[in-house]
């Protein structure tokens, strides 16, 4: 069975850091393109970042470009986002999602909430 | 590429026909993707590919288009398929998503 788990979210005060975590498992990880995407409340997804199998083609979206760093260690069947310099707008539940040959988003984790606030 | 959903609200009974369109900014050929999301879960995915069903989705979900112009269909809605749904296009970066279609019981 698939499972995507995420980690590391919480509280943080602006300009802060977070680093998430997103653990798989039931899949051949280092096969598979990833993908974090972002709700915060009340609205729709926000796709965050891309990464592909081997963690060398990277893209981002315009709202996190300098300051998330999306990376996947294929050993440890991890993927990882490193926020730094975190606004209120940045607060959301965060998804690690696996990409399915550019056709969708097939399986998603639970989320993880990321609260950014003095 | 902007994704426009329309209706953002729709209301309806059990047993409706429904119909929900995402309108693309550019052509993305059939690089458009339908999901489900209920309230406190993430997404989940209904079809990919623009028409492909993913395997356990009911086959009263079909999606037709390409290009600029596509519809998400429910043949005849059931109490779990109250929910909002939003498209995504993997056409090119940044990988939008439209705005969602909330359906509601009417």
């Amino acid at each position: 069975e698939v499972q995507l788990v995420e980690s590391g979210g919480g509280l943080v005060q602006p300009g802060g850091s977070l680093r998430l975590s997103c653990a798989a498992s039931g899949f051949t990880f280092s096969s598979y393109e990833m993908n974090w995407v972002r709700q915060a409340p009340g609205k729709g997804p926000e796709w965050v970042s891309y990464i592909n199998s081997g963690g060398i083609t990277i893209y981002y979206a315009d709202s996190v470009k300098g300051r998330f760093t999306i990376s996947r260690d294929n050993a440890k069947n991890s993927l990882f986002l490193q926020m730094n310099s975190l606004r209120a707008d940045d607060s959301a539940v965060y998804y690690c999602a696996r990409e399915a040959a550019r056709n969708s988003l097939d399986y998603w984790g639970q989320g993880i909430l990321v609260t950014v606030s003095s | 590429i902007q994704l426009t959903q329309s209706p953002s609200f729709l209301s309806a009974s059990v047993g409706d026909r429904v119909t929900i369109t995402c309108r693309a900014s550019q052509g993305i050929s059939s690089y458009l993707a339908w999901y489900q999301q209920k309230p406190g879960k993430a997404p989940k995915l209904l079809i990919y590919a623009a028409s492909t069903l993913q395997s356990g989705v009911p086959s009263s979900f079909s999606g037709s288009g390409s290009g600029t112009e596509f519809t998400l269909t429910i043949s005849s809605l059931q109490p779990e398929d109250f929910a909002t749904y939003y498209c995504q296009q993997l056409n090119s970066y940044p990988r939008t998503f439209g705005g969602g279609t909330k359906v509601e019981i009417k």
